[in-house]
């Protein structure tokens, strides 16, 4: 069955760009799915912070908006989140999800998250 | 923006109660509202989607139900495993895939 894998640096400077990448397996990119970023900060709720279609066809938080870019790599099975001018609220742990693209559907498939601490 | 209101935010039961959660939306989202539960350092577990339909797997236990603005999810008999946190999503539209703040069900 499809899984999914976060990956990328743990720590990120204040004022640099967070960057991480969600390794697809089991199943492919191009099916007929969006692939979202959820965060959740240390002690706190779930922030959802943006989706991608392997068309490349994006929505994203408008609290995030300026931000963020979410971007897909069909030829690595892989999709990929950057954040730029981050500070110490955005340290959080980072999850990738799957949304089937039909009405109702919701994030059935959740990578296991992936921590990631903005700190000098 | 649509804003998602759970209640309690906290809520002690026993094994063997019912417990329902409450999610209200600020404005109408017709059925498109999920379910989750996540256990501390797992990500979330999708429950319920579509505001009452149980996802394959999960236990005949959970239960959702609701339209427009407010939505329940009820645990029949709450079991040792279920002892988690709770939210709601909304899925009606854009520009936010909007989460509820959590209910954090822990044992009396």
């Amino acid at each position: 069955q499809v899984q999914l894998q976060e990956s990328g640096p743990g720590l990120v400077k204040p004022s640099g760009t967070l960057s991480l990448t969600c390794a697809v397996s089991g199943g492919s990119i191009s099916s007929s799915n969006w692939w979202s970023w959820v965060r959740q900060p240390p002690g706190k709720g779930l922030e959802w912070i943006g989706e991608i279609y392997h068309s490349g066809s994006t929505n994203y938080n408008p609290s995030l908006k300026s931000r963020v870019t979410i971007s897909v790599d069909k030829s690595k099975n892989q999709f990929s989140l950057k954040l730029s001018s981050v500070t110490a609220a955005d340290t959080a742990v980072y999850y990738c999800a799957r949304r089937i693209a039909a009405a109702g559907k919701a994030f059935d498939i959740w990578g296991q998250g992936t921590m990631v601490t903005v700190s000098s | 923006d649509i804003q998602l209101t759970q209640s309690p935010s906290f809520l002690s039961a026993s094994v063997g109660d019912r417990v329902t959660i409450t999610c209200r939306a600020s404005q109408g989202i017709s059925s498109y509202l999920a379910w989750y539960q996540q256990k501390p350092g797992k990500a979330p577990k999708l429950l319920i989607y579509a505001a009452s339909t149980l996802q394959s797997g999960v236990p005949s236990r959970f239960s959702g139900s609701g339209s427009g603005t407010e939505f329940t999810l009820t645990i029949s008999s709450l079991q040792p495993e279920d002892f988690a946190t709770y939210y709601c999503q909304q899925l009606n539209s854009y520009p936010s895939l909007t989460f509820g703040g959590g209910t954090k069900v822990e044992i009396k």
